[in-house]
């Protein structure tokens, strides 16, 4: 079954605030996971992505948390906009495993003016 | 760079019917991932092929089969369509290389099939 999961399944935040998108991950093999963008009829898109050998990494307006201890990675936005507004998925690979991601249920963000 | 393209992007088939889907990757990718994307389900992996091989396959059924060209395109296949198997069927590209940093996976647009 699935290793990675969301503890939220909504999120609605007002424009320019900040967002924060949690997943939780179960298994302790996993060394690389990717935050996806996915708006209505479109395929996921790529938003930024980490390695298990860091806590942090920081992209345009995004930065992604990893902390190994307790298996929990999140995806803040800052001066989230209504273009934010998507669903947003956590997925893990297993190194042992390549092609293949895990994916996690999803987040519907709300991004309202 | 182009991205991942699929085609096509909407199909309607009736049940017991059989369907192909294609997808072409990035360019200079080897790797491509296929997943089947429902509301119930979520995202789950089907297989993934590199270099003309399958290497790795997920838990459907042997109705679903895939193949993969010398040129990286990848088709997959479903035989004896099922209500079931009305999805988002998405595709994805990536380097594939063992030993990678980052083995991004890129995806496409997706097909979305109606089974009625």
């Amino acid at each position: 079954g699935e290793s990675v999961g969301l503890h939220l399944p909504t999120l609605s935040v007002q424009e320019g605030d900040n967002s924060i998108i949690n997943c939780a991950y179960s298994n302790s093999a996993s060394d690389y996971f990717i935050w996806y963008k996915q708006e209505s009829g479109k395929g996921p898109q790529f938003i930024i992505d980490i390695r298990s050998n860091m806590d942090k990494r920081q992209g345009q307006r995004v930065t992604v948390l990893l902390n190994k201890t307790v298996k929990h990675l999140s995806l803040q936005i800052a001066a989230t906009q209504p273009g934010d507004s998507a669903v947003y998925f956590c997925a893990e690979n297993q190194g042992s495993t390549l092609g293949r991601l895990y994916f996690g249920r999803g987040t519907q963000l709300t991004v309202w003016p | 760079k182009a991205g991942v393209t699929q085609t096509p992007r909407y199909l309607i088939k009736t049940r017991g019917q059989q369907v192909t889907l294609s997808c072409s990757p990035i360019s200079g990718h080897r790797s491509v991932s296929w997943y089947q994307q429902t509301p119930g389900q979520g995202l789950q992996f089907l297989f993934e092929y590199f270099s003309e091989t399958q290497r790795n396959k997920g838990n459907f059924p042997g109705r679903f089969s895939g193949r993969q060209f010398s040129n990286s395109r990848s088709e997959m296949n479903v035989s004896t369509l099922e209500l079931g198997d009305s999805a988002l069927y998405l595709c994805a590209s990536s380097a594939g290389l063992a030993g990678a940093i980052r083995d991004t996976q890129y995806f496409g647009p997706g097909t979305r099939l109606t089974v009625l």
